[in-house]
Formats: C-alpha cells, sequence, structure tokens
C-alpha cells in the first residue's frame, strides 16, 4: 500500500516569510512526486514535481526537497505571497496514477 | 480552450435515485479519470480510462460505473445513490503515458453532490 502523508492540517505564514509545507511516504518504487495547488471551487493544478531519482527541483519561489532516505518531502515557497493562500496536496505518481495526501492548507497573511 | 469542464456543477439527490456526471476535455487526451475528495481527505481515485472504450477500477470503485464511448467524454454514473456519495467529485485528463513516469493531469472544476 503506497501511501502520502501531510501530518499538518494547517499552516499560517506572515507575507514575504518562507512556507515549508511537509509530506512522508511509504514503499516507494520508481515514483514521481508532484506538488497540487487547489483553491476553493476549483479543481487541482500542478504546481511542481521531482523524480525519485533526484533531490531537489526549483521553479521561480516553488522548491521540492526530496530526502530519500527519510522518506521525506518538502515544498518550500520563498517569499510567501498573499495569492499563494491554498490547499496544497502532495501527490505521488505511478504510472499516472495519482496517490494524494490529505491536504494542508496555507494561509499567508499580508 | 476550455480545458476540462463538468456538468453539472452542484446536485442534490434522495437516496436511491440515478444521477450521470459528465466530464469533456478538448486536450485530446488518451487518459481520464474521476476522483472523489470528501472533508478532511485528499483526492481518491474512482475509476480512469486508458482510452476510448476503455474503462478500470480506481481505488474505490463500488456504487460507481463509468463509460468512455468517446475519446473526449467521461461519464460516472450512480445507479443508487447513497448518502455515502456525498462528495466533491473531479474529473481529471492527462496525456498518454509512453514510457514517462511524470502524471500531470488537468482536473475540472469539480460537481458538489449531495444524497440526503
Amino acid at each position: 500500500d503506497q501511501q502520502v502523508k501531510q501530518n499538518s492540517p494547517s499552516l499560517s505564514v506572515q507575507e514575504g516569510r518562507i512556507s515549508i509545507l511537509n509530506c512522508d511516504y511509504t514503499n516507494s518504487m520508481f515514483d514521481y512526486f508532484l506538488w497540487y495547488k487547489k483553491y476553493p471551487a476549483e479543481g487541482p493544478t500542478f504546481l511542481i514535481s521531482i523524480s525519485s531519482i533526484k533531490d531537489k527541483n526549483e521553479d521561480g519561489r516553488f522548491t521540492v526537497f526530496l530526502n530519500k532516505s527519510a522518506k521525506h518531502l518538502s515544498l518550500h515557497i520563498v517569499p510567501s505571497q498573499p495569492g499563494d493562500s491554498a490547499v496544497y496536496f502532495c501527490v505521488r505518481t505511478s504510472y499516472g496514477k495519482l496517490t494524494f495526501g490529505q491536504g494542508t492548507i496555507l494561509t499567508v497573511h499580508p | 480552450n476550455a480545458g476540462v469542464t463538468q456538468t453539472p456543477k452542484f446536485r442534490v439527490l434522495k437516496t436511491g435515485q440515478s444521477m450521470t456526471l459528465l466530464c469533456a476535455q478538448d486536450m485530446n487526451h488518451e487518459y481520464m479519470y474521476w476522483y472523489r475528495q470528501d472533508p478532511g481527505m485528499g483526492l481518491r481515485l474512482i475509476h480512469y480510462s486508458v482510452g476510448e472504450g476503455t474503462t478500470a477500477k480506481g481505488e474505490v470503485p463500488d456504487g460507481y460505473n463509468v463509460s468512455r464511448l468517446k475519446k473526449q467524454n467521461f461519464l460516472l454514473g450512480l445507479e443508487s445513490a447513497a448518502p455515502s456519495q456525498t462528495s466533491v467529485y473531479f474529473c481529471a485528463s492527462s496525456y498518454r503515458l509512453s514510457g514517462s513516469l511524470s502524471g500531470e493531469q488537468f482536473f475540472g472544476p469539480g460537481t458538489r453532490l449531495t444524497v440526503l
């Protein structure tokens, strides 16, 4: 059973500071890990991904880190902006099938 | 280019009623998916399709049926609705996977279904 767990239901951050969202997983094979972002009343949208053969992937303000020995994934947002307020899902994918974490609600205060 | 659209946006059913949710995509994607999202949980895969005329079960398929008669459409049916099927339903689509393991999917806006 391949699980993805986000143990923090919510995170509150001041505008301009760093947001760090965390995720743990089990039983990894050669998978991709993704982060999806979801605004209320909308579907999730893809944010950034990382292959399990890499340790880091960066795209603008967003960086994802993968610690394979700890089976831990984190998303860093620097600097955080009020428009980043949303639910963030940690997702693993294996041959196109996605397994979602429970999500973390990020609130960025002005 | 509308992306992925879902019909209807909201629906209230009584226990035992049936209904069909429609998903349409205009990106010529081979893969299509139906998910449900319950409060405090991530999305869970109900059924998916790897091409026109094909369907397969996901993580939580019981109580649902699907059909993919046309490449651009994926229908989700509830034959006899139950209160446990109260949820938000999302449809998604993705490019055909041919050796790639990346799994970006494009999601519709969701259908909020309440079963009384």
